[in-house]
């Protein structure tokens, strides 16, 4: 059984990067698609990115430009970074097990990060 | 990028059937998942490809999708179903998963 768990910071600073890991667990990172989903307080879910073993990566168009996403298959584990965040990133973000053109079958816990000075 | 529209809230009452969903153009031609949500906890697939449950859940939740919506649908609803409810389809042309407002299923 696949298990996903966000860790990093909390607390980000205005202009400063989010940045975010998952581990793995359960699945070899490269047998799957992995992405980033995220939740602002009180509202609905926001799509971010997916990416493949290869390094095939797609990213919102709302958030291109801010947003990347990798992994390390030496840890079995896959990173978001989103620069130049301001209050409206606050949000918990989730990272996932997708199937690309499908669904999303597996979820970590989520994680509140706040920007905020 | 395309859009699905939820009602943002649905009531039903306990033991009858709750219906939810999900608008778009020609969504009929898409496959529609759908995630319940309870407060403080992450989403949980119910129903994928239109109509399939995955392992776990109950024969209570069910979907349909045609036309301009897919619907799911929740039988002998508890108080237990009581949480929100996202659809999601996938965006071919940009290569996004698309997800709806949500909608926040009452049990009265």
């Amino acid at each position: 059984q696949v298990q996903l768990q966000e860790s990093g910071p909390g607390l980000v600073k205005p202009s400063e990067t989010l940045s975010l890991t998952c581990p793995v667990s359960g699945a070899s990172i490269s047998d799957y698609y992995w992405s980033w989903i995220r939740q602002p307080p009180g509202k609905g879910l926001d799509w971010i990115g997916y990416i493949f073993y290869n390094g095939n990566t797609n990213y919102n168009p709302s958030l291109r430009g801010r947003v990347t996403i990798s992994l390390d298959t030496s840890k079995n584990q896959f990173s978001l970074t989103l620069s130049s965040v301001t209050a409206a990133d606050t949000a918990v973000y989730y990272c996932a097990k997708v199937i690309v053109a499908g669904n999303i079958d597996t979820w970590g816990q989520g994680t509140l990060v706040t920007v905020s000075s | 990028s395309y859009v699905v529209t939820q009602p943002p809230s649905v009531s039903v009452a306990p033991g009858k059937t709750a219906r939810i969903t999900c608008g778009g153009s020609n969504i009929g031609g898409k496959s529609v998942h759908w995630y319940q949500q309870k407060p403080g906890q992450a989403p949980v697939l119910v129903i994928s490809y239109d109509n399939d449950r995955p392992s776990g859940i109950y024969e209570r939740f069910s979907g349909s999708n045609s036309g301009d919506t897919a619907t799911l649908t929740i039988s002998r609803v508890e108080a237990g179903d009581e949480a929100d409810y996202y659809c999601q389809v996938w965006d071919s042309y940009i290569d996004i998963a698309i997800f709806g407002g949500g909608s926040k299923l009452t049990v009265l």
